[in-house]
């Protein structure tokens, strides 16, 4: 059973701070990763996704990956409130397979 | 563009009725997928279509089947409709291979009394 671990949460933050969001998961070959956000209420959209080892960054949003660790992260800086959600860690196992979710780690950014 | 459209979007259904959740994408996809969202639990994968005439079980598809009408059409079918079925269901679809993101449908929630 391929699995994708995230703290539930919730994680506080204060505003303008910088939130960090991680994931294991347990399947060494997964090729590619995505970070989703859910809305309460919402369904999922993508914010990033990164399939090399390192870093990737796109506005506030920083992606990193380390598959010697099985271990992509999500940092988020100058957090603000609106950025208050359920972020969900996927993991594509390899090639057409469904993704695999994490069960999501809510983020609360305290104004 | 429309993205992935699932009807209905809200269904309170009696403990052994069924019901058809349809789902429908115009982007050309070739992989369509039924998830389930329940507190604390995550998205879990019902059945999955990778490609049209193909279907394929996922984690939770007890109590569910499923059709892939064309390429564009994905349907969910709860034959007899019980309370642990109540949740919150996504239809999403994916071009298929490759670093290539899933697009989601806007939820249907369904509640079984």
């Amino acid at each position: 059973q391929k699995e994708v671990e995230q703290n539930s949460g919730p994680l506080s933050v204060p505003e303008g701070a910088i939130a960090s969001l991680n994931c294991t998961y347990s399947d060494r070959g997964s090729q590619s990763f995505f970070w989703y956000r859910q809305y309460s209420g919402k369904s999922p959209e993508l914010i990033m996704f990164i399939y090399s080892n390192g870093d990737k960054e796109d506005g506030r949003f920083t992606a990193q990956l380390n598959k010697a660790s099985q271990y992509v992260s999500l940092l988020i800086r100058d957090s603000q409130p609106s950025d208050s959600a359920t972020y969900l860690c996927a993991v594509n196992p390899s090639g057409n397979t469904p993704l695999v979710f994490g069960k999501g780690t809510r983020l609360s950014v305290i104004a | 563009n429309a993205g992935v459209t699932q009807t209905p979007k809200f269904q309170v259904l009696k403990t052994g009725q069924s019901m058809t959740l349809q789902c429908a994408q115009d982007m050309n996809h070739n992989s369509m997928y039924w998830y389930r969202q329940d507190p604390g639990m995550g998205l879990r994968l019902i059945y999955y279509s990778a490609s049209e005439g193909t279907t394929d079980k996922g984690e939770v598809p007890n109590g569910y089947n499923v059709s892939r009408l064309n390429k564009r059409e994905f349907s969910l079918r709860l034959e007899s409709a019980a309370p642990s079925q109540t949740s919150v269901y996504f239809c999403a679809s994916r071009w298929g291979q490759g670093v290539i993101e899933a697009f989601f449908g806007q939820g249907t929630r369904l509640t079984v009394v």
